[in-house]
């Protein structure tokens, strides 16, 4: 069965960086775009960014403002998320998910704390 | 990026009680639209794609419908376990916006 497996979370300072990984299995990875969704508290799911099958294309939201940067190894079948400059409102459990017309699938999520 | 605008933003209802989220997008979506429920501590579920379509394990009391700017998901009889989150996705344009959520109590 398809599975996602995130890791790489934890607690920083502002300023830091995180790497966050997402391992996936079940699956033909290399065929489908691949994302993260974040969910802070007291807001709701969002967008982090998503990436093409081949990495062609990638999307960032608009707050991520050059700070992080999605990549994925096919061959290894993993998706990534680096995370740089974090800043308190980047508190949140992102979600490694696979990008259809919809997410039928989703990580477990893995917490990111930034707090001084 | 399109917008979707959820409403309510919360709702609490008795068990039993037949419950609505709409879901309305900034233009013409077609029935681009899938619905999420997020429970505490779990990962989001897709409960309703392509607007009506129900997926595969998800109780029969959820319904969807709509079509182009205006979407409905339905609970026919509310129970205990379906307290949570509601979200509703346009997957017409990318990134496939979410709406804000609809927080969903028992009275």
């Amino acid at each position: 069965q398809v599975q996602l497996v995130e890791s790489g979370g934890g607690l920083v300072k502002p300023g830091e960086s995180l790497r966050l990984s997402c391992v996936a299995s079940g699956f033909s990875f290399s065929d489908y775009f691949m994302g993260w969704i974040r969910l802070a508290p007291g807001k709701g799911l969002e967008w982090v960014s998503y990436i093409t099958s081949r990495s062609n294309t990638t999307y960032y939201a608009e707050f991520v403002q050059g700070r992080f940067t999605i990549s994925r190894d096919n061959a290894k079948k993993s998706l990534y998320l680096q995370l740089n400059s974090l800043s308190v409102d980047d508190t949140a459990v992102y979600y490694c998910a696979r990008v259809a017309s919809n997410v039928r699938y989703w990580g477990q999520g893995t917490l990111v704390i930034v707090s001084s | 990026d399109i917008q979707v605008t959820q409403s309510p933003h919360s709702l609490s209802a008795s068990a039993g009680d037949r419950v609505t989220i709409t879901c309305q997008a900034s233009h013409d979506i077609h029935n681009y639209v899938n619905w999420y429920q997020k429970r505490p501590g779990k990962a989001p579920k897709l409960l309703i794609y392509d607007a009506s379509k129900l997926e595969t394990g998800v109780p029969s009391r959820f319904s969807g419908s709509g079509s182009g700017t205006d979407f409905i998901l339905t609970i026919s009889s509310l129970q205990p376990e379906d307290v949570a989150t509601y979200y509703c996705q346009q997957f017409d344009n990318l990134p496939y916006t979410f709406g804000q959520g609809t927080k969903l109590e028992i009275k």
